[in-house]
């Protein structure tokens, strides 16, 4: 069960895309298409922003969008706004019937 | 609408046991898988244990795994998770998260309860 791989820290521009990868395996994320993000808020419960690789929730900013090749699953956040300056989690089901996140990256918005 | 409401958390010393409760309202626990999650101070997201929602399977990270154990109050629509044999490791704000039924994620979380566990 060792953590999905994140860059520690993306930066952007607003009005820029970003992308944030996320890199697992053939047991997890090149496994299954049950890859999903997660934007938490210092000191907040985290929040579902993406699941089933690029499907949103209802109330999602379609500013957010997910991806996948291979073991590595991406997060894209188009049209970057300051409010986007926070932290993101992927996670992915894995063939143990466990989940996995990864370590986080902390998005700037210079 | 939906709630989860974890309680239970405080400071043990390595060793001990702790049991958090997870009150949920909005929803039937027995119709639903439910998570728990933790996070150690300025760390990141560490899933720790799972039950379906028909109470039976239950899986867990092999980091807890013979010293955690989830059960649940249906008549309550409430969960529970034992911690036993703490260590400092286990240190964290532990969530309760209900789960988006056949898509494998987390929609719904509680807003944490703090474990200290010191030496």
């Amino acid at each position: 069960q060792s953590a999905l791989t994140q860059p520690a820290s993306v930066s952007g521009s607003p009005g820029q895309s970003i992308t944030i990868s996320c890199t697992g395996t053939s047991s997890d994320v090149g496994g299954y298409n049950y890859v999903s993000w997660y934007q938490q808020h210092p000191d907040k419960a985290p929040n579902l922003l993406i699941y089933e690789v690029s499907n949103r929730p209802s109330g999602v900013s379609n500013r957010f969008s997910g991806s996948k090749s291979g073991n590595t699953a991406s997060l894209t956040i188009s049209g970057l706004q300051a409010e986007d300056e926070t932290y993101y989690y992927c996670s992915s089901y894995t063939s143990s019937t466990s989940w996995v996140f990864g370590g986080g990256t902390k998005v700037t918005v210079l | 609408q939906v709630q989860l409401v974890e309680s239970g958390g405080g400071v043990v010393q390595t060793g001990g046991s702790l049991r958090l409760s997870c009150v949920v309202s909005g929803f039937s626990i027995s119709n639903y898988n439910i998570h728990w999650v933790r996070q150690a101070p300025g760390k990141g997201l560490e899933w720790v244990a799972f039950v379906e929602d028909n109470g039976r399977d239950k899986q867990y990270a092999d980091s807890v795994k013979g010293r955690f154990a989830i059960s649940r109050d249906n008549s309550k629509n409430t969960l529970y998770l034992q911690m036993n044999s703490l260590r400092v490791e286990d240190t964290a704000v532990y969530y309760c998260a209900k789960d988006r039924s056949e898509s494998y994620c987390i929609d719904y979380w509680g807003q944490g309860t703090l474990v200290t566990v010191s030496s």
